[in-house]
Formats: C-alpha cells, sequence, structure tokens
C-alpha cells in the first residue's frame, strides 16, 4: 500500500487566497484525521471523519476553514480567505475504526502564507 | 495545565547511552501512543500500548495506568535514532491529544 497520500507537498500563496490540501487515506481505513502543526502549539487536530462523516470539528480554527470527504478515498481541507497565521504543516491521518487504533500519518503539507 | 506533559523538552546524549522519555496525562484514556518525527517532517507511529510494556528493536514502551504515565527507552542508542518524539492520548474520542514533543540528539 502507498500509505496516506497528501498533496501538494509544499503550498506558498498570498494572503486572501484560497488553499485547497488533498488527502487520500489508505485504502480500508475508514477514519480520518486533519491535523496541524506550528512551533507555538504543537500538533492539534482539526476535523476528524468516520465513514465520510464529521464527527468532531471543534478544532477548526474559524469559519475560514472548511474540509470535506466526499468518498472513503479522498478529502480535502480548505482555507479560503488564507491568512499568515494559517502558515503550518497541515498532516492527514487515517485508521480502521472500531476503538483506539494506530493511526497512519500522510507526509505533510507545509502551507506558507505570505 | 497540558493534558499530556513530556520530559524532557531536548535531550542530547552519546551514541550508545541508554535514554528515557517520560510522558504524563491528566485525563482517561483508552490507548497512549508514542511517535517519532524526523527532521524531513514525516511522523511515524512508534507503539499503541493500554497497559503493561511493547518491545520493538531497541526501543521499549511502558505504562502505568494507575500513576498515568508512560515512558519511551532507546537502549544502544545511534545517530540516526536523533527525532522528536511525541506521546499522544487517545479517549474514548478516538482523536489524538499530542505532548509538546522531546527533540532527542545522539552525538555520534
Amino acid at each position: 500500500d502507498a500509505g496516506v497520500i497528501q498533496s501538494p507537498r509544499h503550498e506558498v500563496t498570498e494572503m486572501g487566497q484560497e488553499v485547497t490540501l488533498r488527502c487520500k487515506p489508505i485504502s480500508g481505513h475508514n477514519s480520518l484525521f486533519w491535523y496541524r502543526q506550528t512551533m507555538m502549539r504543537g500538533l492539534e487536530l482539526l476535523i476528524y471523519f468516520n465513514n465520510n462523516v464529521p464527527i468532531d470539528d471543534s478544532g477548526m480554527p474559524e469559519d475560514r476553514f472548511s474540509a470535506k470527504m466526499p468518498n472513503a478515498s479522498f478529502s480535502t481541507l480548505k482555507i479560503q480567505p488564507s491568512e499568515p497565521r494559517d502558515s503550518a504543516v497541515y498532516f492527514c491521518a487515517s485508521s480502521l475504526a472500531g476503538g483506539p487504533d494506530e493511526q497512519f500519518f500522510g507526509p505533510g503539507t507545509r502551507l506558507t502564507v505570505l | 495545565k497540558n493534558e499530556v506533559e513530556q520530559s524532557p523538552q531536548n535531550l542530547t546524549a552519546q551514541e550508545g547511552e541508554f535514554i528515557t522519555i517520560n510522558c504524563s496525562y491528566s485525563v482517561g484514556i483508552s490507548a497512549l501512543h508514542w511517535l517519532q518525527q524526523h527532521p524531513g517532517g514525516g511522523i511515524v507511529s512508534l507503539f499503541m500500548l493500554s497497559s503493561g510494556k511493547k518491545k520493538h528493536g531497541r526501543l521499549i514502551a511502558t505504562i502505568n495506568i494507575q500513576e498515568k504515565h508512560s515512558s519511551l527507552h532507546i537502549t544502544a542508542s545511534h545517530p540516526r535514532d536523533s527525532a522528536v518524539y511525541i506521546c499522544a492520548v487517545s479517549g474514548s474520542a478516538r482523536q489524538l491529544t499530542f505532548g509538546s514533543g522531546t527533540q532527542l540528539t545522539v552525538l555520534p
């Protein structure tokens, strides 16, 4: 298996632009997590899906952030409009549902908002 | 107070030394996870445990549920072990809550 796939790996954009991050979970996994990592706050959960349904989005910073999972093999995290404070590494992870499970992380997307 | 506390924040060791990283948590958990993040940024799950001890190669993870404490040990450390080690917990909700990480540097 190719593991969790994220794209793009790096994104540089200007303040105010829309940014879309993409994630393909491991085939057969039915839980998907979006995390954000910054120097100040470390790793923190943004949102997670179970069977394509958002379960907990309490970590989404504000209305500028939205996430979708239209099917079991694809998820997007969108920021519109982007701001410099959104600069971070965004990780997607997936796992099998049914209790506490090992999570498999993608390589991350490093986002820089100028 | 953070729900997950790690110590030390930074650790420098000589090759061959025995290393211990500690993690304390203040909430009820279903499992505790140890993750490794290399300088390139990728995150790898090392262990997931809910009781006792697990061993993989030179790495050993232990957990004491009563004391809400876990340790990650590295025996015969090597420069390639240099990385950030992150403790995380999962409760009834399945998402992870992370510690701030321990930056380990092993010198040759």
